[in-house]
């Protein structure tokens, strides 16, 4: 089986401006997490889809959103770009959102100018 | 709430030694424990995880972990330590009663020396 593909694995942005990321999940998996990673912070949980519904919301301000398509591939987007924002933003998918492993993809690491 | 923390940032031993990185967690329901490793500029890569039944719990490369109920640890170790077992190393508990979001420690950093 295919990994977890994120994409695009790097970008650059400005502050104002807003990004979208994506996430296709192993095949068969139909939950879906998304986590930033900061070296001053460590890995935060954004959110966690499963079947098209948000189930879980980390404490993160109303500027992250995502979704998941019928597909079970996901998307994070983040608006009005902050300088606090530069990341890593890692997706994991998951057979069982309960006692299930995450599988994570390589990451998309934005940088914001 | 559900929360795990990692005490020691840094974890240095040499190479052939055993190695333990700890990790101790608080949760409300059951806890769901696993261990991750990253590598420079990449993913984390699922080691092992606690869900039930027995205490001891083999996982990749030759880790393990131990669950302690009573003190709410689950430390990971190594019985002789490989150089290539240098990476950052994540600990996370999700609460099997309440919640889907899997919460991570922030991190220790294993450096292996020759």
């Amino acid at each position: 089986k295919a990994g977890v593909t994120q994409t695009p694995r790097y970008l650059i942005k400005t502050r104002g401006q807003q990004v979208t990321l994506s996430c296709s999940p192993i095949s068969g998996h139909r939950s879906v997490s998304w986590y930033q990673q900061t070296p001053g912070q460590g890995l935060q949980f954004l959110f966690e889809y499963f079947s098209e519904t948000q189930r879980n919301k980390g404490n993160f301000p109303g500027r992250f959103s995502g979704r998941q398509f019928s597909n079970s591939r996901s998307e994070m987007n983040v608006s009005t770009l902050e300088l606090g924002d530069s990341a890593l933003y890692l997706c994991a998918s998951s057979e069982d959102p309960v006692t299930g492993e995450l599988f994570f993809g390589e990451g998309s690491r934005l940088t914001v100018l | 709430a559900q929360s795990v923390a990692q005490p020691e940032d840094q974890v240095n031993v040499a190479e052939g030694n055993p190695l333990t990185v700890k990790c101790t967690y608080s949760v409300s329901g059951n806890p769901y424990l696993f261990w991750y490793v990253q590598y420079p500029n990449r993913g984390l890569q699922f080691l092992l995880k606690y869900i039930t039944g027995d205490n001891l719990v083999k996982g990749s490369y030759g880790f393990e972990a131990e669950f302690n109920k009573s003190q709410t640890s689950f430390h990971l170790k190594k019985p002789s330590a490989l150089v290539s077992d240098s990476a950052l190393y994540f600990c996370a508990v999700r609460d099997g009663s309440s919640g889907y979001a899997l919460n991570f420690g922030k991190g220790t950093s294993l450096l292996v020396t020759p």
